[in-house]
């Protein structure tokens, strides 16, 4: 089975700062995985599909990069709506779903 | 626009049968692009995914649950259901249908429902 392993697992930033957060998938996944941002007591919302495209209505500040095994999801410029938990999500083929661990942004 | 929303009992004793059922409005459940999956979220955050169906009936399941795990999907009502049997503490969880096409991760979500097991 295909492990994601996601870190940092937390970090504190401020207002305005960059944020970037990785994925690593035990193996090649090409780009089939997808980000999402959580917050307290709501359903993950889906920012980031096909590691690097953007879902309709989330902001630019958002992007994703990376294919094969290492992925990564920037903010470019924090705001306070940002501060979240985020997951990353490979799916395959077979319709199975595995998620990263979650990265918690709290503020600094 | 699709919307999925989970439904079911709260508080589950443990050994006994988890069954919940999600609704589908906004579009058909029959719709061949489209599975079903339902993933849930422990009290520590971790999410795990359970296992999904499509209209036809095809489902997939999590290898570590698969024994225990029955997704089933009702067409003349536009829902799908779980039931995960002998449950125990451990799968005290939010549970969680979801939608998504075979080509990208999960878009729409339900708010997810609560379920305690506990005698």
């Amino acid at each position: 089975d295909i492990q994601m392993t996601q870190s940092p697992s937390s970090l504190s930033a401020s207002v305005g700062d960059r944020v970037t957060i990785t994925c690593r998938a035990s193996q090649d996944i090409k780009n089939d995985l997808g980000w999402y941002q959580q917050k307290p007591g709501k359903a993950p919302k889906r920012l980031i599909y096909a590691a690097s495209s953007l879902q309709n209505g989330v902001p630019s500040r958002f992007s994703g990069s990376g294919s094969g095994t290492e992925f990564t999801l920037t903010i470019s410029s924090l705001q306070p709506e940002d501060f979240a938990t985020y997951y990353c999500l490979h799916h395959n083929s077979d319709l199975a779903l595995t998620f990263g661990g979650g990265t918690k942004v709290e503020i600094k | 626009q699709l919307q999925v929303q989970e439904s079911g009992p709260g508080l589950v004793k443990p050994s006994e049968t988890l069954s919940l059922t999600c609704t589908v409005s906004g579009g058909s459940i029959s719709s061949r692009s489209y599975y079903w999956g339902w993933i849930r979220q422990f009290p520590g955050k971790g999410l795990e995914w359970i296992g999904t169906t499509h209209y036809s009936g095809s489902t997939y399941y999590n290898s570590s649950l698969k024994s225990r795990v029955t997704i089933s999907v009702d067409t003349s009502k536009n829902k799908f259901s779980l039931k995960l049997k002998s449950v125990t503490a451990a799968d005290t969880a939010v549970y969680y249908c979801a939608s998504y096409v075979k080509w990208d991760p999960p878009y729409v979500w339900g708010q997810g429902t609560v379920v305690t097991v506990s005698s």
